[in-house]
């Protein structure tokens, strides 16, 4: 079955405390894979997307790794700005449609 | 500014009524998903729809009905059937050039 899970549920870090949060995904035919920031009461904003093992992207604070089996999110020297809920989601081939399985989110706090 | 639109910000309704949930694009995307988010837990896809005039059910359609008469507007109507209305929906859109979705803003409904 496709699935996708994320690791912590929730991490508190003190600001300036470089940290990383996994997703874990067990699909077949991977088309992407995509991390997305939320913040409370508003829509994922779309941060990156990763299509094969051993790329990596970068915005700002924000690292994207992937592997055949995860990807992590880097945060280097997070600020108390980048706390927010983030998103991961794969794409995965389907016969009729793509099918996007979104993990339920890691609830990220940078302390002053 | 290109983007996509969701009304109303929030919504309450007594039980027993329906409700329809405004989302509008100006992407040019021809497709546009419906999503519901509940605490704790993935977004769940509801409905879909790739083209003007045709949409398919997701993985949680039950008590819930779309149209897509225009390329712009992708409404959903929440029925009296849905035993569990209160949520989060998000309206997304993407396109076949790109593999990742593009969220609107949300519209929290509650339902008492």
């Amino acid at each position: 079955e496709d699935q996708v899970t994320q690791s912590p549920e929730a991490l508190r870090l003190q600001e300036g405390e470089s940290s990383s949060l996994n997703c874990s995904y067990t699909v077949s035919g991977l088309r992407g894979l995509f991390w997305y920031r939320q913040d409370p009461g508003k829509g994922p904003e779309f941060l990156f997307t990763l299509y094969s093992a051993g790329e990596e992207k970068e915005k700002e604070r924000l690292k994207a790794t992937l592997t055949k089996k995860e990807s992590f999110l880097h945060i280097t020297a997070p600020k108390p700005e980048d706390s927010a809920t983030y998103l991961c989601a794969v794409r995965t081939m389907k016969t009729s449609y793509d099918k996007v399985i979104f993990g339920p989110g890691t609830s990220l706090s940078v302390i002053p | 500014d290109g983007g996509i639109t969701q009304s109303p910000k929030y919504l309450f309704r007594k039980e027993g009524q329906n409700v329809t949930l405004s989302c509008e694009q100006n992407l040019n995307h021809d497709a546009m998903y419906w999503y519901r988010q509940d605490p704790g837990q993935g977004l769940r896809l509801i409905y879909y729809s790739q083209i003007v005039n045709d949409f398919q059910k997701g993985d949680i359609a039950e008590g819930y009905s779309v149209s897509r008469e225009k390329k712009e507007s992708f409404p959903l109507t929440v029925t009296s059937a849905q035993k569990n209305p209160t949520a989060f929906y998000l309206c997304a859109s993407g396109s076949e050039l790109e593999v990742e979705q593009y969220f609107g803003p949300g519209t929290r409904l509650t339902v008492t």
